[in-house]
């Protein structure tokens, strides 16, 4: 089992390019999560889903979208990318709403110039 | 808003002595209350949890002391060792709406020999 996976682990980009991140999950978890991490900030709930299909917003969901066409994948997207999205962002999985622990993946770190 | 504060920041902790993080929070629908350890380049991984039902949880060396009424929580490492230097992050989360976890914003430790 692998757990969590994301993809990629690395990436540079320029202002105003855009880009996906993907999560995928082979626990058979129902809820999913993006957060994003900066120094001094903890990490923060970008948009989580919690089922194929779903999607809600977290606390800091502004120039990202998300969509979740298969339970175990969830894909974040940013249109146009901006240095302010310079951060680490992590996906997460919780089993179903009757359980609160969340597995997280290994991160992507990702550089907007 | 912050909603969970936790502190201290950084903490440096010699060999086979105890350290204690706090965190508090506001939002008294929380009924759960987990602490997460983070080691450099992975993501976060669920340390120790606790319900607002008990006030205190101990598993190993690390303890969580639970204070309903003041709102606020702290995890105590028992002998800290080179191994425990991590960021450790608190968190709080409420039945429904996702199962979503509200973070501190971390308290790095350092054990030193």
């Amino acid at each position: 089992n692998a757990g969590v996976t994301q993809t990629p682990k690395f990436r540079v980009l320029k202002t105003g390019q855009s880009m996906t991140l993907l999560c995928a999950q082979d626990m058979n978890h129902e809820y999913m999560y993006w957060y994003r991490q900066d120094p001094g900030m903890g990490l923060r709930l970008i948009h989580y889903s919690v089922g194929e299909g779903t999607t809600a917003k977290g606390e800091v969901p502004d120039g990202y979208n998300v969509s979740r066409l298969k339970k175990q994948n969830f894909l974040l997207g940013l249109e146009s990318a901006a240095p302010s999205q310079t951060s680490v962002y992590f996906c997460a999985t919780t089993r179903d709403r009757g359980r609160y622990e969340q597995y997280f993946g290994p991160g992507t770190r990702l550089t907007v110039t | 808003q912050q909603q969970v504060k936790q502190s201290p920041q950084s903490l440096i902790v010699q060999k086979g002595g105890i350290s204690i993080i706090n965190c508090a929070y506001e939002n008294t629908a929380f009924d759960y209350f987990p602490w997460y350890q983070q080691f450099p380049g992975k993501g976060p991984a669920l340390l120790i949890a606790i319900r607002p039902d008990v006030s205190e949880k101990k598993e190993g060396r690390f303890t969580i002391s639970f204070n309903k009424s003041a709102k606020q929580f702290s995890l105590h490492i028992m002998d800290s060792q080179p191994g425990d230097s991590a960021t450790y992050f608190c968190a709080a989360s409420r039945a429904g709406g996702g199962n979503k976890l509200t973070f501190g914003t971390g308290t790095q430790l350092k054990v030193e020999l």
